[in-house]
């Protein structure tokens, strides 16, 4: 069965610290899809972005940049240069495809804190 | 831009009372989600639709949660009675199709508090 862990309950920084957010992952499918999603105070979750289980290059998108690794089943999230904008709730979650639909599996998340 | 939209957004009712959330996906998105977030938690998928037929709904407890996407465009996701441990946010999702991968578009939420 599907599983994602993040082992980091909460990250507490000051603002232009970069932020690592550690995520691991079980799946017995060779094909899968990988997530990061933000939620804020509001409560809407906010999709980051998307990595399927073939595309291994690491990529940066502004200050969010992502290190995928098969090997260890890992998909770590970096924030660089962290803003008070940023404090959220982090998820990661996991899409199989074997799976029916396109079911989303989330770790329990990560709570950033960004202090001026 | 277009929005999953929710209603209502805070819901407190008492013990074996009955509730309904609803939920308003983006136009032309085929596939709708019901997901439930207990406080501290990540969401769980609850049930899923394709149109107005269900794909999955596993996870759904089915003795006192009901749902229904009767046209494939809006939908209601109804607990009867309302349980203590039910207090948490549900979520409603929707992407254009159900292929894995597919972005989902997630609304602002119900946060429901039963006392």
């Amino acid at each position: 069965a599907q599983k994602v862990t993040q082992a980091q309950t909460e990250i507490s920084v000051v603002e232009k610290e970069d932020v690592t957010l550690d995520c691991v992952y079980e799946t017995r499918d060779t094909t899968y899809y990988l997530f990061w999603y933000k939620q804020p105070p509001s409560g809407e979750l906010v999709f980051l972005i998307r990595r399927n289980s073939f595309d291994e290059q690491n990529e940066i998108s502004g200050r969010y940049s992502w290190n995928f690794q098969k090997s260890t089943s890992s998909f770590n999230f970096t924030i660089t240069a962290s803003q008070v904008v940023d404090s959220a709730v982090y998820f990661c979650a996991l899409s199989e495809a074997w799976a029916a639909g396109n079911k989303l599996t989330f770790g329990g998340g990560t709570r950033v804190l960004v202090k001026p | 831009e277009a929005e999953v939209a929710q209603s209502p957004r805070y819901k407190i009712t008492e013990k074996s009372q009955a509730v309904a959330f609803w939920c308003d996906p983006i136009s032309g998105h085929a596939t709708l989600y019901w997901y439930r977030q207990i406080l501290g938690q990540g969401p769980e998928l609850l049930v899923q639709f394709q149109d107005e037929s269900v794909v999955d709904d596993s996870q759904l407890p089915k003795d006192r949660f009901s749902a229904e996407r009767l046209k494939g465009v809006d939908s209601t996701l109804k607990i009867q009675p309302a349980e203590l441990g039910d207090s948490a946010m549900y979520l409603c999702a929707s992407s254009l199709a159900r292929l894995a991968g597919d972005e989902q578009y997630f609304g602002p939420g119900t946060r429901l508090t039963v006392t």
